[in-house]
């Protein structure tokens, strides 16, 4: 069965700088995709960035970009330029053959100004 | 944009009821997922539905129920609520296997007292 794992339960990071959320992963699939959702205080999921497993360039979006390594099963997550609405709880995601999605536990975001 | 809408935000119940918590997509998505959301353990599927009236049962489908009668609309039902009950439920929907992700509602956080 496939797992996700986020070993860093609460994060911090000053206003303007860079942190990067860790993220790994458990799979014997070879064809996947990899998520991260941000659930800001208002609760709602929103979808920040997507990487398909069998692109090797890391996808980005803006300010968020990810370090996808196959090899070892890892998905981080880098945020630039760090702003207060980036506070919240980060998931990370996985999505296989069977359609479901597996979360791992979350990282709460602060942003000190 | 795809709308995933959850009928109530807050529910405040008492242990033994039966409880319905609906969900409505207006994207035409033929799946629909119900997770439930614990601090520490992240997102963990209850139930989840590729079609109408066909279900199949998540990681934690114990005490509860659900009904898909109509494309857009996926009920979670909880027979009779127990404390341990109390959490925060999130509706999602998707149209693409695995690699789409998902749209989420905007949770429902149901107290059972």
């Amino acid at each position: 069965a496939q797992t996700v794992t986020q070993s860093q339960p609460e994060m911090s990071v000053q206003e303007a700088e860079t942190v990067t959320l860790s993220c790994t992963y458990d799979t014997s699939e070879s064809d996947y995709y990899l998520f991260w959702y941000k659930q800001p205080p208002s609760r709602q999921m929103i979808l920040v960035i997507r990487q398909e497993a069998y692109k090797q360039q890391n996808a980005t979006e803006n300010r968020f970009s990810v370090n996808f390594q196959k090899a070892a099963k890892s998905f981080s997550l880098k945020i630039s330029d760090s702003q207060l609405g980036d506070a919240a709880m980060y998931f990370c995601a996985y999505g296989g053959a069977t359609n479901k999605l597996i979360f791992g536990t979350g990282t709460l975001l602060a942003v000190q100004p | 944009d795809v709308k995933v809408t959850q009928s109530s935000r807050y529910l405040v119940k008492r242990t033994g009821e039966k409880v319905f918590l609906e969900c409505v997509q207006d994207m035409d998505h033929e799946n629909m997922f119900w997770y439930r959301q614990d601090p520490g353990l992240g997102l963990r599927l209850i139930y989840f539905s590729y079609d109408v009236k066909m279900k199949e049962k998540g990681d934690i489908p114990e005490g509860y129920s659900v009904s898909r009668e109509k494309k857009e609309r996926f009920s979670l039902i909880l027979e009779s609520a127990s404390t341990n009950q109390t959490s925060m439920y999130l509706c999602a929907s998707s149209l693409i296997a695995g690699g789409g992700g998902y749209t989420f509602g905007s949770g429902t956080r149901l107290t059972v007292v």
